[in-house]
């Protein structure tokens, strides 16, 4: 069965700090992966896609950067961190080639910036 | 632009039912995810429709309505444990997931 896993469950950084948060999908090949952010009281926000190694697609301008360097791993990244990157951030796979499949997310990693 | 809209929060008592709406206005249409959360947590997929009709998944129940641009999803024989938010999203003509902010469903006993 596949299974999906992202670290650090929470993090609280201070602004202008890094940031890397990984995500690794277990149990399936080639998966298309996403990064979204959800802020309080709105929708699912997508930062990043992916639909193979090292190829990344931005939704978003800003200050954070993805990177996939294996087929199952997935990082967000970040130089120097804003206030407005606080959020709850949700890695999510879906199956290779099913754009209209469902989403299965891990578990979350919820930032504070300080 | 594209927009989703659902109520807010609801707020519901054990043992009824409850139908949680979602309108949608998007660039084409390649169906409609419904989707639950516990708070703290990621969400997880209860349904996608695609045809208009009524899809029936035990307790669970998802409607669309393509023509009207609207969804509902009806949750029967609440538990306590159907507190969640409920999040209705919309895949557009490229594909993309357009979400709403989600509805926070309250159950009381």
């Amino acid at each position: 069965s596949q299974t999906i896993h992202q670290w650090p469950a929470t993090l609280v950084q201070p602004v202008g700090s890094p940031l890397s948060l990984e995500c690794t999908v277990e149990g399936t090949s080639n998966p298309n992966l996403y990064w979204y952010r959800q802020a309080a009281g709105r929708g699912l926000q997508l930062l990043f896609y992916s639909v193979g190694i090292g190829q990344i697609s931005s939704e978003v301008p800003q200050n954070l950067s993805a990177s996939r360097p294996q087929d199952r791993q997935f990082i967000l990244s970040s130089k120097k961190l804003l206030l407005s990157d606080s959020g709850f951030y949700l890695c999510a796979w879906q199956l290779p080639g099913h754009h209209t499949g469902e989403l299965f997310f891990g578990e979350g990693s919820r930032l504070t910036v300080l | 632009g594209q927009n989703i809209d659902q109520p807010t929060e609801m707020t519901a008592t054990e043992g009824a039912i409850v139908q949680i709406n979602c309108t949608y206005q998007t660039s084409g249409f390649n169906g409609l995810f419904w989707y639950q959360q516990h708070a703290g947590e990621a969400p997880t997929f209860l349904s996608y429709n695609v045809l208009d009709g009524l899809e029936e998944k035990g307790r669970f129940s998802s409607f669309l309505s393509r023509s009207k641009g609207y969804s509902y999803l009806l949750l029967k024989e609440l538990q306590m444990k159907d507190s969640a938010s409920y999040l209705c999203a919309v895949m557009d003509s490229n594909y993309q997931l357009i979400w709403g902010a989600g509805t926070k469903l309250i159950i009381k006993p």
